[in-house]
């Protein structure tokens, strides 16, 4: 399978603790992004790499999430400091620039603050 | 005003029926336009693309008009295997891909 793969796909963890999640992309995608998904909503737009350079950064994503994609590969989202309202699923997307921008996800990684 | 509106639902169906769903959205610079579909607890996949003349996939017909700003997506003789949620979704370029809320879409024996 060489579709978009995160992990871990599930992690509980208390409030104060950092947690972080890793995005394998479709390997020739130069695209990726991240997202949050809360119940009854869309996914929300959270920060954007285009290879390894991060082009854009939501004002949802405060100081205590980071994001990176060393050498434009794989990416890492960090979160310092949980609290109960990051309690999401955190979706990572990727997609091949000039196709439209039609982006594929991965499962997800579910995120509970305890 | 969100940057794309759908009416969340749920539309509730019997199988073999028809049912639309539309989208607005407020960007005229959009270029792209794409439903997805997500199943309770999953991630959302890619249903279709939508082209500017329309498109049909199987059971399924896309929708765009430009000048009034919508999409829409038709779902002919619905399967209880539709029963998902149907994501509108606008690319403005670059990374500036907005999801929908998404409309709830039960079908029922």
């Amino acid at each position: 399978d060489t579709g978009v793969s995160q992990n871990p796909r599930h992690k509980i963890t208390k409030r104060g603790q950092n947690v972080t999640f890793r995005c394998d992309p479709i390997s020739e995608h130069n695209r990726l992004y991240w997202y949050r998904q809360t119940l009854g909503q869309g996914p929300e737009f959270l920060t954007y790499f285009q290879n390894e350079a991060q082009l854009e950064k939501s004002r949802l994503l405060s100081d205590r999430f980071s994001a990176e994609r060393p050498k434009g590969s794989f990416s890492t989202l960090e979160i310092q400091r949980t609290e109960q309202g990051d309690s999401a699923m955190y979706l990572c997307a990727s997609s091949l620039n000039g196709s439209g921008n039609t982006i594929y996800f991965g499962e997800g990684s579910w995120l509970t603050v305890v | 005003r969100k940057e794309v509106e759908q009416d969340p639902g749920p539309f509730n169906v019997p199988e073999g029926a028809t049912v639309a769903f539309n989208c607005t959205y407020s960007n005229s610079a959009s270029q792209s336009f794409f439903w997805y579909r997500q199943d309770c607890r999953k991630e959302p996949k890619l249903l279709m693309s939508v082209y500017s003349s329309g498109n049909e996939d199987g059971r399924f017909t896309a929708q765009l008009n430009r000048a009034s700003q919508y999409i829409s997506l038709l779902i002919r003789d619905s399967k209880l295997s539709d029963s998902a949620t149907y994501l509108c979704v606008v690319w403005s370029g670059g990374f500036k891909t907005i999801f929908g809320a998404g409309t709830r879409l039960f079908v029922k024996a």
